[in-house]
C-alpha cells in the first residue's frame, strides 16, 4: 500500500547536539517530497521540498533533507539543534498527480 | 502579505451542535484545501477547490460535513450535527493553481463535549 512512514513518535536531543528525523515512503515513482513543521497551536510550515536534481536540500532555519532513491528515504537534518527547535515535523508526499500526503509526524523534544 | 487566515481559532461546543470554520486564502490562491488533523496524527485532506468548483472531496463525510466556496475566494466549512469524534483540528491550506506547494493557516481547534 501507498504510504509515508515516519518511524519515530518522539524524538529527544540535547540542543547543540546534531538531529536526524526518518521518513520513507512507498510509492511507485518518486514523488514529491516535503518536510513542514509545526509548533504547538500553529499551522504548518514548509522546511523545505524536492522535486529533482540535487539530492542534498537546504531548507529554512538551518535545515537540510537528503533523497535516497535507493532506500526510499528522505531524511531530514540539523547539525546543531536550538530549544527553538521544538516542534512537531511532518513529512510529506505528493505523487504525480495525486494529493499531498503527511506521515504522522515525529515530536522533537529539546533538553538543555 | 497577509497568510492563510482562518477563524475562530478554537471553537467549544457540546455534541448535535453545528459549528462553522471560516478561511481566507492568500490573495491570487485560487486552489483551497480543507485538512482534518487529529490528535498525533498528520493532516487528511476533506476538500480540494480550484476556484468556487469542489475537484476532490472524496474523503469528505457528505452526511453531516459541508463546504463551499461561492464566490471563489473564502471558504466555509461546516460541521452538522457535531460528534465526539469530530474534536480535531481544521485546517485550511491554499495555492497557486498546479503549485505543488502549500500554505497553510493556523488551523481552527474543535472541541466536542
Amino acid at each position: 500500500a501507498q504510504s509515508v512512514t515516519q518511524p519515530d513518535i518522539h524524538i529527544t536531543v540535547s540542543e547543540g547536539a546534531s538531529l536526524e528525523l526518518r521518513c520513507n515512503y512507498s510509492y511507485g515513482a518518486t514523488p514529491y517530497l516535503f518536510w513542514y513543521v509545526q509548533s504547538p497551536g500553529q499551522g504548518l510550515q514548509l522546511l523545505l521540498k524536492y522535486f529533482s536534481g540535487d539530492t542534498l536540500v537546504q531548507g529554512i532555519k538551518g535545515f537540510e533533507a537528503e533523497f535516497k532513491r535507493s532506500q526510499s528515504s528522505f531524511n531530514l537534518r540539523k547539525p546543531s539543534v536550538h530549544w527553538s527547535d521544538a516542534a512537531e515535523y511532518f513529512c510529506a508526499v505528493l505523487p504525480y498527480g495525486n494529493k499531498l500526503v503527511f506521515g504522522a509526524g515525529t515530536i522533537l523534544r529539546v533538553k538543555s | 502579505e497577509a497568510g492563510v487566515v482562518q477563524s475562530p481559532r478554537y471553537k467549544i461546543i457540546e455534541k448535535k451542535q453545528p459549528v462553522a470554520f471560516w478561511c481566507n486564502p492568500i490573495s491570487g490562491h485560487n486552489t483551497l484545501y480543507w485538512y482534518l488533523q487529529n490528535l498525533g496524527q498528520g493532516p487528511e485532506l476533506l476538500i480540494r477547490y480550484e476556484n468556487e468548483e469542489a475537484v476532490d472531496d472524496s474523503q469528505l463525510p457528505k452526511d453531516r460535513f459541508s463546504a463551499e466556496r461561492l464566490k471563489g475566494v473564502d471558504s466555509t466549512l461546516k460541521i452538522q450535527p457535531a460528534e465526539l469524534g469530530d474534536s480535531a483540528v481544521y485546517l485550511c491550506a491554499s495555492s497557486f493553481p498546479g503549485a505543488n506547494v502549500l500554505t497553510f493557516g493556523a488551523g481552527s481547534r474543535l472541541t466536542v463535549l
